[in-house]
């Protein structure tokens, strides 16, 4: 069955400083992978999302993810935090039903 | 001119009611879906209708029976609610997945059970 794990609930970066979320995925095939992220008291909204091709994939907001087949991996990056950047994060797959990772937290120091 | 909208934002009842959400899209997508959000932030689907008929119906109290009028509404009945239903209840929908679609949320049902 395919699977998402995010193995951090919680981050806390400066603002200003770099940024990787970490996700894995487990399914039998290379599947549609996205990052979604939900502000307080919002519903999700796409950041980002890989079906193949070039492996780094560019998003809004300045995020970035790179695909590693090898590691099935898909971790989101970005190389300056903003203070609004503060949110919940979730990584998902997509084949015939969407499944989200526990979410990752972020907080962002001043 | 909202995409995907769902009423009441918040929902505040007794043990043993019965209550209903309501969800609406206007993206003209086939596929709709509820997600429950519990207190870990942990989202979980719950159903999922294209074109009306139901096609994912996870492991889900059958208090839970979600409706679809049509492609642009589904609706969530809860029958005789209980604590443990407290959580927050997102619709979602999309054109097929396989094709790699993306979800689109509404901004959620705060319900919550006294």
């Amino acid at each position: 069955a395919q699977s998402v794990t995010q193995p951090d609930i919680h981050i806390t970066v400066s603002e200003g400083a770099s940024l990787e979320l970490r996700c894995n995925y487990s399914y039998g095939a290379t599947p549609y992978l996205f990052w979604y992220v939900q502000s307080p008291g919002q519903g999700l909204q796409l950041l980002l999302k890989y079906f193949s091709g070039d492996t780094l994939v560019q998003g809004i907001k300045g995020f970035e993810a790179e695909f590693k087949r090898s590691q099935s991996s898909f971790n989101l990056r970005k190389p300056s935090v903003h203070w609004s950047d503060a949110a919940e994060y979730f990584c998902a797959v997509g084949m015939d039903d969407m499944r989200f990772g526990a979410g990752t937290r972020l907080t962002v120091k001043p | 001119d909202t995409a995907v909208s769902q009423t009441p934002k918040y929902l505040v009842t007794q043990m043993g009611n019965d209550k209903s959400i309501k969800c609406e899209q206007n993206l003209g997508h086939d596929t709709m879906y509820w997600y429950k959000q519990d207190s870990k932030k942990f989202l979980k689907i719950m159903f999922s209708y294209n074109n009306k008929e139901l096609i994912i119906n996870e492991t889900v109290p059958n208090r839970f029976s979600p409706k679809s009028p049509d492609k642009a509404h589904l609706n969530l009945h809860i029958n005789s609610l209980e604590l443990g239903d407290s959580a927050v209840y997102f619709c979602a929908s999309s054109h097929l997945l396989q094709s790699g679609a993306t979800l689109h949320f509404g901004n959620g049902t705060r319900l919550t059970v006294t």
